[in-house]
């Protein structure tokens, strides 16, 4: 198994260009979630799926947008790239409830200029 | 609500002497608990979980955590650092996702870095 794998690793943007960030898994894992990690703030969550064709909102959604129309990948929309946006993401997956391993991939490393 | 703290944002210790990574959260259900390691330039790896069942937990590469609920605490310990261990640790506690419900969250702590001196 691949496990959870992300591209680009690394991407510089123009202010107001737009993009997608790619997350798949191999896994079928059911729950998909896209964080962002800044320094001194952990990881925090932007927004997550709990199966093909079901997302929500997660803790700061604003300036991104996702789809799951398959169970293996969890694209992340920026539609108008923005400085605060300058971040590292991480995309993880989770075969089901709370007790379950989060698996993340090797993150994506993004600058808006 | 949830929350997580972890009370250091950087610990210093001796290869060879004991590690300990402090974490109190807070959970009005029964939480389940995590603690991840981040080495530099890396994705996410499990160190361990408390999942309800033994409050001791133990992790991979020697690394285990105790669950107290009178303290709400689950801090991270290892008897003996070694410089393999230097990276950024997350204290994480979770809860059943429920569908389309804002407060099915997993919730991060900010993180505490961990350097060994030779």
């Amino acid at each position: 198994n691949a496990g959870v794998t992300q591209t680009p690793k690394f991407q510089v943007l123009k202010t107001g260009q737009s993009m997608t960030l790619q997350c798949a898994q191999d896994m079928n894992h059911e729950y998909m979630s896209w964080y962002r990690q800044d320094p001194g703030m952990g990881l925090r969550l932007i927004h997550y799926s709990v199966g093909a064709g079901i997302t929500d909102q997660g803790e700061v959604p604003n300036g991104y947008n996702v789809s799951r129309s398959t169970t293996e990948d969890f694209p992340l929309r920026l539609l108008s790239a923005a400085p605060s946006q300058t971040s590292v993401y991480f995309c993880a997956s989770t075969l089901g409830g709370a007790t379950d391993t989060q698996y993340f991939g090797p993150g994506t490393r993004l600058t808006v200029l | 609500a949830q929350s997580v703290t972890q009370l250091d944002s950087h610990v210093s210790v001796s290869e060879g002497t004991p590690v300990l990574l402090r974490c109190n959260y807070s959970s009005s259900y029964s939480p389940s608990l995590f603690w991840y390691v981040q080495h530099p330039n890396k994705g996410l790896q499990l160190l361990l979980k408390y999942t309800s069942a033994a409050t001791l937990v133990k992790g991979i590469n020697g690394f285990e955590a105790e669950f107290k609920k009178s303290e709400t605490s689950f801090h991270l310990t290892k008897p003996s650092a070694h410089m393999s261990d230097a990276a950024e640790y997350f204290c994480v506690v979770r809860r059943e996702f429920t569908g389309y419900s804002s407060a099915s969250k997993i919730i991060f702590g900010s993180g505490t870095r961990l350097s060994i001196r030779p």
